[in-house]
């Protein structure tokens, strides 16, 4: 059973562009971290959020924690190639393990 | 300091035959994970190790499937009669006792023909 829902689940934007990637639970999550994939590769983490309402901001790119804990969305501002990836939101419910969400596979092109 | 290895990178099998994955995780990390991820999907959990407790293997999805750890080191993702369906990207994680972070391998890209 898949607990945590990513929309879009693909997504192709021209570079420049704005872009928002959701990820949507019924679940209340202790933290919610948001790794970014590249091909080949094994995922890396962006940035973890533990407070609800929390924002973060790593430069280009903007997390929030919704108020409930439930979900969280990733603003990117604009879009550059080296963005191109796969997005996975991945939440944690005070175990060691984490509950990865469903994807979102964007595409930057130049 | 050196990241998750695993190996091989790539491996090609006849439907039927046994396969066995390796992970290195980091140096001092407890927790270990195994995931499995199919084409252009997310990660779905199959078993996790945590210093000397029993490992919880509830995502396993068949008894085809198992995997050992040797204390808080190398781990050994092994598949017996492996299917089409077994074909994806086998990505090994390890992580800090008591933190959440996990640090990835570049896993193992397994083809079963």
């Amino acid at each position: 059973t898949q607990l945590l829902e990513q929309s879009p689940q693909f997504l192709s934007i021209q570079e420049g562009e704005n872009l928002t990637v959701y990820c949507n639970s019924s679940s209340v999550f202790s933290s919610l971290q948001w790794y970014r994939q590249e091909p080949g590769e094994g995922p890396v983490l962006l940035v973890t959020v533990v407070t609800g309402g929390e924002v973060k901001k790593l430069k280009r790119l903007t997390f929030q924690f919704g108020d409930a804990r439930k979900d969280s969305s990733l603003h990117i501002t604009a879009a550059q190639p080296g963005d191109t990836g796969l997005y996975l939101c991945a939440g944690e419910k005070n175990t060691d393990k984490l509950i990865f969400g469903t994807g979102t596979r964007l595409q930057v092109f130049p | 300091g050196a990241g998750v290895s695993q190996s091989p990178s790539n491996k090609v099998t006849e439907k039927g035959k046994d396969v066995e994955l390796r992970c290195d995780p980091i140096s001092g990390h407890t927790a270990l994970y195994w995931y499995r991820q199919r084409l252009g999907q997310g990660l779905e959990f199959l078993i996790y190790f945590q210093g000397n407790s029993a490992p919880d293997k509830s995502g396993l999805p068949s008894d085809r499937f198992s995997a050992e750890r040797t204390g808080e080191s190398v781990s050994t993702l092994t598949i017996q009669r492996t299917q089409q369906e077994d074909s994806a990207v086998y990505l090994c994680a390890s992580s800090l006792y008591g933190t959440v972070t996990q640090y990835f391998g570049p896993g193992t890209r397994l083809t079963v023909l």
